[in-house]
């Protein structure tokens, strides 16, 4: 069966200071990819996708990257982080055009 | 895609049914309506989708009107553990690949 992973499940970092999230698919081929930011008590935002290695597209202008060096592995980067970064983060996956897209289990984030 | 109306919130005793709405009534025939529900957190979890059939599953129903401008998602016996925040998305299938969420309805089942 398909599982997902992402990590750190938590960390604080301080303004300025760099990011990266790792997420990784097992289980699947030439997944499609996502990164999902829920800032507190809101809902959840679309970062980025992508269908393929190398193949990234952004929803939302802001100092987050993500890329994707091998089929099964997505990663939210930034080089600086703001205040504003704070929040849970999400990666997921899906089949196939239009199909069903499942979670992982989230990675919190706080800026201080 | 579609874009979706839900409450805000709403409470359920435990046992009941819970019903939760969701108005879309600006589907298009190629879209599914999809279910999913976020407990605190943790990642989404998948329940249900249709496109204009109801459907059922292990973990509820999908009520869809005939002019599928709404659906009902129910979850006929309702627990504590279903207190999450339940989320309607409509979307196609056989373009894209995006799923854009909501804010949702916060269910919250009272013991």
């Amino acid at each position: 069966s398909q599982t997902i992973h992402q990590w750190p499940a938590t960390l604080v970092q301080p303004v300025g200071s760099p990011l990266s999230l790792e997420c990784t698919v097992e289980g699947t081929s030439n997944p499609n990819l996502y990164w999902y930011r829920q800032a507190a008590g809101r809902g959840l935002q679309l970062l980025f996708y992508s269908v393929g290695i190398g193949q990234i597209s952004s929803e939302v202008p802001q100092n987050l990257s993500a890329s994707r060096p091998q089929d099964r592995q997505f990663i939210l980067s930034s080089k600086k982080l703001l205040l504003s970064d704070s929040g849970f983060y999400l990666c997921a996956w899906s089949v196939g055009i239009g199909n069903t897209i499942y979670f992982g289990e989230g990675s919190w984030l706080t800026v201080v | 895609d579609a874009k979706t109306t839900q409450p805000t919130s709403m409470d359920c005793a435990e046992g009941r049914a819970a019903n939760l709405p969701c108005n879309h009534s600006t589907i298009s025939g190629n879209e599914y309506v999809y279910w999913y529900r976020q407990i605190h957190s943790q990642g989404p979890q998948y329940i249900i989708h249709g496109l204009k059939n109801n459907e059922t599953n292990e973990m509820a129903s999908l009520i869809i009107t005939e002019d599928r401008k709404s659906s009902t998602l129910i979850l006929p016996h309702a627990t504590l553990r279903d207190t999450a925040v339940y989320y309607c998305i409509v979307r196609k299938r056989d373009t894209g690949n995006q799923f854009y969420f909501g804010t949702g309805t916060s269910l919250t089942v009272i013991p």
